[in-house]
């Protein structure tokens, strides 16, 4: 059964860099096909993508936070952990990890995040 | 950069059928996926690969296109369905989300 759960700090000060780990089971990143993305969710707000980490290193950000995102992987420990670094009350949110697939029919290649986290809360806050 | 719109809400009665819309330029060329997601807990796939169902999402859920739209149907809605819904497509391998659509069934 595929499970993810995310894990950092509820609370970080303006500037510093936030690091959050996703610790999952039931997959792994040295199979094919297999990725993990970060989404984040402001309080009362839409889902934002982040960033995703792929299972032959590939990475990718999003356009506006790609300056101060860092993504990395441990398929030792099936771990991900994701950095931002400059923190900013804006970046208060539920971050998410989910489980991102690749599949492919006889033309294209698709991708959903079939499984999801728990979320952390991190708040912003000096 | 690559947005998506829907709709901020949409009401519907028990048992009829709920449609949120989702727009973005070049929708056509691209797969979306669907997420639902009830207050205090993650978001759930629902659609992917444009029409399919994961394991557990009931058949009253679909997806149709037209042109830059993709509308998510929800036929005989039910209570449970009440939900914030978010389409999500990738664009150059990014992931991009719509806005969200906040259902009401009542």
């Amino acid at each position: 059964q595929v499970a993810l759960r995310e894990s950092g700090p509820a609370q970080v000060r303006p500037t510093q860099t936030l690091t959050l780990t996703c610790t999952f089971s039931g997959f792994s990143l040295k199979t094919k096909g297999m990725c993990v993305s970060w989404i984040r969710q402001p309080p009362g707000k839409a889902l934002e993508w982040l960033a995703r980490i792929d299972w032959d290193d590939d990475k990718y950000f999003s356009q506006s936070l790609k300056t101060r995102l860092t993504i990395s992987k441990d398929t030792s420990k099936n771990q991900v952990v994701l950095r931002l670094t400059n923190m900013d009350p804006a970046d208060t949110a539920t971050y998410y990890c989910a489980r991102l697939v690749r599949g492919e029919n006889s033309n294209y290649f698709f991708y959903y995040m079939d499984v999801w986290g728990k979320g952390t809360t991190v708040t912003v806050s000096s | 950069s690559y947005e998506l719109t829907q709709p901020p809400s949409v009401s519907v009665s028990p048992g009829q059928t709920a449609r949120i819309t989702c727009s973005g330029d070049k929708l056509g060329d691209r797969y979306v996926c669907w997420y639902q997601q009830k207050p205090g807990q993650s978001p759930v796939l629902v659609i992917y690969e444009d029409n399919k169902r994961p394991s557990g999402i009931p058949e009253r859920f679909s997806v149709s296109r037209s042109g830059t739209t993709a509308t998510l149907t929800i036929s005989g809605t039910q209570p449970m369905d009440e939900a914030d819904y978010y389409c999500q497509v990738w664009d150059s391998s990014t992931g991009v989300f719509g806005g969200g659509t906040k259902l009401t069934v009542l």
